[in-house]
């Protein structure tokens, strides 16, 4: 069957040290998307991508960067790991229907804790 | 910014009791889905509403899109404990497709 995946799903890190999450999906969605889920603020986007070799900020952008140089990954890194950076993070690709509507399916999530 | 509210954020009701969670914004939304998220899970798409006025069932589930398409609810009738979660709505502005999602709301149920 047809997923997405994130890896790994729990990562502590230290402060200042770059990481990097990875998400893979097998749907050839040509979206995707990453999310920062903390308590009192829902899901916030912080980076997606409308094909290969496209990426675009979302809200909270500073201090990650994703690349897409293939349809099945975008891969998300935090350049200089900050306390701050501690949450759930979740990716998410969808598939275009009706031209102008999308159905956007999550992976399970990665917990970060940088100490 | 684009802002979506959810109200209540927590609601703890005894199963078999109707509720109502509220979805509003100052924006108006092209689309606007509702998810469930179950603890260590990814959210999982409960239906998109699309056309202002827009009224959809699932099973006990009621969504409705305001006519203005900028606000949304959900409602549930006859609660059960397998209803409790976090509840999120998203909305997506014309033009893109990419969600907005709003604070959440999250219910618990109990028996």
């Amino acid at each position: 069957d047809a997923e997405i995946t994130q890896s790994p799903r729990h990562k502590i890190t230290e402060t200042g040290r770059q990481v990097t999450l990875a998400c893979h999906q097998t749907w050839n969605h040509n979206n995707m998307f990453w999310y920062r889920q903390d308590l009192g603020h829902g899901l916030r986007l912080i980076h997606y991508s409308y094909g290969v070799q496209d990426t675009n900020k979302g809200e909270v952008s500073d201090g990650y960067s994703v690349s897409r140089s293939n349809t099945e990954d975008l891969p998300l890194t935090l350049e200089s790991a900050a306390s701050s950076q501690t949450s759930v993070y979740f990716c998410a690709s969808s598939v275009r229907w009706q031209l102008r509507h999308t159905e956007a399916f999550f992976g399970q999530g990665t917990r970060l804790t940088v100490v | 910014t684009q802002l979506l509210e959810q109200s209540p954020q927590f609601l703890s009701i005894q199963e078999g009791e109707n509720l109502t969670v509220y979805c509003n914004s100052s924006s108006v939304f092209s689309s606007l889905q509702w998810y469930r998220q179950e603890p260590g899970e990814g959210p999982v798409l409960l239906v998109t509403v699309v056309t202002g006025g827009e009224v959809k069932k699932l099973k006990r589930l009621t969504f409705q899109f305001g006519d203005a398409r900028k606000d949304s609810s959900l409602h549930i009738t006859a609660a059960q404990p397998g209803d409790t979660g976090l509840y999120l709505c998203a909305g997506a502005t014309s033009g893109t497709y990419k969600y907005i999602f709003g604070t959440g709301t999250r219910l618990k149920v109990l028996a």
